[in-house]
């Protein structure tokens, strides 16, 4: 059972709208998690990284927030634009495992 | 800026051919990855370097053989390609201060991927 669970799977947006992408993740002990972005046809790159102590980072109008209580983390995406569509991929890393869970992504969609 | 590529973009290649899948990374990485990403599972690590001549399997290894010879260099092999291996297929590479124990913990730097279909 995947260890990171995203929703919506896909979504579509208006340019100009905000919206906000949701993970579940069950990987304990947790390290950080990810939020990376992948363009169609381009390798996924990260765009946030938040520990255990961290519950929010910003990176331009992209805004993540983590809840290690609940193990739940979002991704808020204001003002979109219409480079904002992509995939968007939750990451966790566990403490003492080598492996990274990957949830399968949101695909965003913005339209002019 | 770090820079990986990846051999091919597009890939279209018989049941039973041998698939060589190239991957280079110019940040003098330790660490490299083959990751395949299907529609609905995410991305599912297939086999980890973190040294020269070293390797590790991941989570599906079975089916697939990778070498490095160079730091710089990953590749993957499909000894015989099937059909159930068409994927997008990701390379990725991370420093060796980004891992716990030699294992890799944080940030990976990906490839533009090759999308290989089996026919």
């Amino acid at each position: 059972k995947n260890q990171v669970e995203q929703s919506p799977q896909s979504l579509i947006i208006l340019e100009g709208k905000n919206c906000t992408l949701q993970c579940n993740y069950t990987v304990s002990p947790f390290s950080n998690l990810r939020w990376y972005k992948q363009d169609t046809g381009r390798g996924p790159v990260s765009l946030t990284i938040m520990t255990f102590s961290e519950n929010t980072k910003s990176n331009g109008r992209y805004t993540a927030t983590l809840d290690a209580d609940t193990k739940q983390s979002s991704l808020h995406i204001t003002a979109s634009q219409l480079s904002d569509s992509a995939s968007y991929i939750c990451v966790v890393s566990g403490v003492y495992d080598y492996k990274l869970s990957f949830g399968a992504g949101t695909t965003v969609t913005v339209r002019a | 800026d770090v820079k990986v590529t990846q051999s091919s973009r597009y890939l279209v290649k018989r049941t039973g051919e041998k698939v060589f899948l190239e991957c280079v990374q110019d940040m003098d990485h330790e660490n490299m990855f083959w990751y395949r990403q299907d529609p609905g599972l995410g991305l599912r690590l297939i086999y980890f370097s973190y040294d020269v001549k070293m390797k590790e399997k991941g989570d599906i290894p079975e089916g697939y053989s990778v070498s490095r010879e160079k730091k710089e260099r990953f590749s993957l092999i499909l000894e015989s390609a099937s059909t159930n291996q068409t994927s997008m297929y990701l390379c990725a590479s991370s420093p060796e201060e980004s891992t716990y124990r030699g294992l890799p913990t944080d940030t990976q730097y990906f490839g533009p991927g090759t999308r290989l279909t089996v026919l």
